[in-house]
């Protein structure tokens, strides 16, 4: 079964550039999606088809994905982006999710 | 706008059946451009998608290999909500249960907004 790979947990200051990756084989291929969770909140959508923004989402989140791995970026981190980011992307009618990474401002 | 709310009870005895509905406002079930789906999630298993159903002159049902001998996924016109049903649950299945709104485009271009509230399921006798 296809599976997606990210970092338990990233650390930022705030101000700073937080990126999140998500590796699965020849990712690439396919499209990723980014989830925010907050705790004791379901899942928000802030990035599809690799790159683009929900509306009402800030600028600041931003994605990429190429060859084995995608990317979360957020630029300019905020306290309010303290959360859990899931990575999702289709293989075979099948929906998979990474792992999850714990985003922590400091 | 879109919202889901989940409804169904929070306890289910070990080997009896799980059961919750998601009615929905601001879209519609049978809708061409999206599909409908359960996912669940839990410290050990984390984000797990559970199957969907979705309406393309006919409907269309898929789940998940994991669950595919347990689980239903009916959706139901008259009330503009779906529902899940997993059969035998253990322990295991104890999690909280998302519906969750699928945007389909051509091709694989989907993904998921909105999410419902969750559901948190404990089996436990």
């Amino acid at each position: 079964s296809y599976e997606l790979t990210q970092p338990p947990s990233v650390s930022v200051s705030p101000g700073q550039t937080a990126s999140i990756t998500c590796s699965g084989d020849k990712l690439g291929s396919k499209y990723a999606s980014w989830y925010q969770q907050k705790p004791g909140q379901s899942p928000v959508l802030v990035i599809y088809q690799d790159s683009k923004r929900p509306s009402g989402i800030p600028e600041r989140f931003s994605g990429s994905n190429s060859g084995n791995t995608a990317t979360l970026t957020i630029s300019g981190t905020q306290a309010m982006d303290e959360a859990d980011y899931y990575c999702q992307a289709w293989d075979s009618s099948t929906a998979v999710f990474g792992g999850g990474t714990k985003v922590t401002v400091l | 706008q879109v919202q889901l709310q989940q409804s169904g009870p929070g306890l289910v005895r070990p080997s009896q059946t799980l059961s919750l509905t998601c009615a929905m406002s601001g879209d519609s079930v049978s809708s061409n451009s999206a599909a409908w789906n359960w996912i669940r999630q839990s410290p050990s298993r984390g984000l797990e998608w559970l199957g969907r159903t979705y309406h393309r002159s006919k409907w269309y049902i898929d789940y998940a290999i994991s669950v595919k001998s347990r689980i239903t996924i009916n959706p139901d016109t008259s009330k503009n909500q779906f529902s899940l049903q997993l059969n035998s649950v253990t322990p295991e299945d104890t999690a909280v249960y998302y519906c969750v709104r699928e945007i389909v485009e051509a091709g694989s271009n989907n993904w998921f907004d909105p999410w419902g509230q969750g559901t948190l399921v404990t089996v436990s006798s």
